[in-house]
Formats: C-alpha cells, sequence, structure tokens
C-alpha cells in the first residue's frame, strides 16, 4: 500500500514549457486536490476532484488545468510554464469530501520555472 | 471568509521542554479544525482533528490541541519536546459544507539539545 505518490519529484522548465505532473493513490479514494506550498503562504487549492471524470476550481486555478479519467489517477497540467508557478506541488487524497475528512498527502513535487 | 493565523514562523525550544504552537482561526460557523505536520521533503501527515466532540484532542506522537471556541483558538501542545519533533506544523480549517481546508502559513519548530 503505497499511499499517494507523485511523479516527477523534481522539474526544471523554461518559460513557455508545458508540463504534466502525475498523482496516483492506492486507497480507493473518491476525493483527490492539488494544492501549491508557497514560503510564508501555507497550501493553496489549485484544482479538485469528488470522483472519476469530474473536476473542479480550487482558489488558484489559473494557469492549471487537470483530468481524472481514472479514480486512482489526477493529473495537472501546466500549458505555458510562468516563473511565478515555481513552487512545490503536492497532491493529496481522502475518501470522503472534506470538511471532516483526513487528506492523505503525496510527497510533493519541487516545480522550477527559469 | 474562514481564516487561519498561526502566530510564529518559527518557534525554538529545548529538548524536554514544552512545545506551544499557536493556531487561531476566523469563522461564522462552527468549524473542523486540522493539524498536520511536515517533515523535512516529506507530504503533510495528520497529527490530530476537532470535529466538534471532545474539545481536548489527542494526536499522535505526544501531541493534543485544545479546541477554545471563545478564544477561536486551537493551539498544538506537547509536554516534553524531542529532537525527532523538529518539522514544519501547520493549522487548517475546513466548514461543513464547504469544499475546501484552509491552511495556515506554517510554523517551523526547532529542537534544541
Amino acid at each position: 500500500n503505497a499511499g499517494v505518490t507523485q511523479t516527477p519529484k523534481f522539474r526544471v522548465l523554461k518559460t513557455g514549457q508545458s508540463m504534466t505532473l502525475l498523482c496516483a493513490q492506492d486507497m480507493n479514494h473518491e476525493y483527490m486536490y492539488w494544492y501549491r506550498q508557497d514560503p510564508g503562504m501555507g497550501l493553496r487549492l489549485i484544482h479538485y476532484s469528488v470522483g472519476e471524470g469530474t473536476t473542479a476550481k480550487g482558489e488558484v486555478p489559473d494557469g492549471y488545468n487537470v483530468s481524472r479519467l481514472k479514480k486512482q489517477n489526477f493529473l495537472l497540467g501546466l500549458e505555458s510554464a510562468a516563473p511565478s508557478q515555481t513552487s512545490v506541488y503536492f497532491c493529496a487524497s481522502s475518501q470522503g469530501l472534506v470538511p471532516a475528512e483526513t487528506q492523505y498527502f503525496g510527497p510533493g513535487t519541487r516545480l522550477l520555472v527559469l | 471568509a474562514q481564516s487561519v493565523t498561526q502566530l510564529g514562523s518559527h518557534v525554538s525550544v529545548s529538548e524536554g521542554a514544552l512545545v506551544l504552537l499557536r493556531c487561531n482561526y476566523s469563522s461564522s460557523v462552527p468549524p473542523y479544525l486540522f493539524w498536520y505536520v511536515q517533515y523535512p521533503n516529506q507530504g503533510l501527515q495528520l497529527l490530530l482533528k476537532y470535529t466538534s466532540a471532545a474539545t481536548l484532542v489527542k494526536g499522535i506522537n505526544g501531541f493534543e490541541a485544545e479546541f477554545k471556541k471563545s478564544e477561536t483558538s486551537f493551539h498544538l501542545t506537547k509536554p516534553s519536546a524531542h529532537m525527532s519533533d523538529a518539522a514544519e506544523y501547520f493549522c487548517a480549517v475546513s466548514l461543513l459544507g464547504g469544499f475546501k481546508t484552509i491552511f495556515g502559513a506554517g510554523t517551523r519548530l526547532f529542537v534544541k539539545a
């Protein structure tokens, strides 16, 4: 039982390049989330999904797209990377929808956009 | 709108000393409150959560937190710090009917030998 895994662990992009971050969970959770973590700001929700085939915008969705084609996977895409998207990205999942549910986090992807 | 304020971005204690990490929240309705811990190069892990049952919540690794509605606080404590407690701690709040969790900015705990 690996929990929540994220690929890649670290990536360097040039401005304008695109990439996809992959999140996978093996806990059969319905709900999945993408957050970004910036110094002094805690975690901010980018997008979330309440089930296979569904996605919704979070607090800071601009510049990102997501897809949930399979229940266990949640992809985060950057179509044209910008330096402001330099951050650490965390994926999380939960059995039920917040507010009361515990979220299980992956180890993070560190992204540097030059 | 709900918000979370963690007082002190850095806290330093000696090994064996009391750990106190402060969290205040703002909410117009009863909240659900969480403390998560993040060890270096890892994701967040749940320490404990308050879901309107007992106001004193016990978590893992000897941590506990008390929900005080009158003070809108949910401070995290541990009687005796261990070196292994050095990490970043996040307080978070969610509301019934909401779809998101609001995280505080985090407090980094340093433990001195």
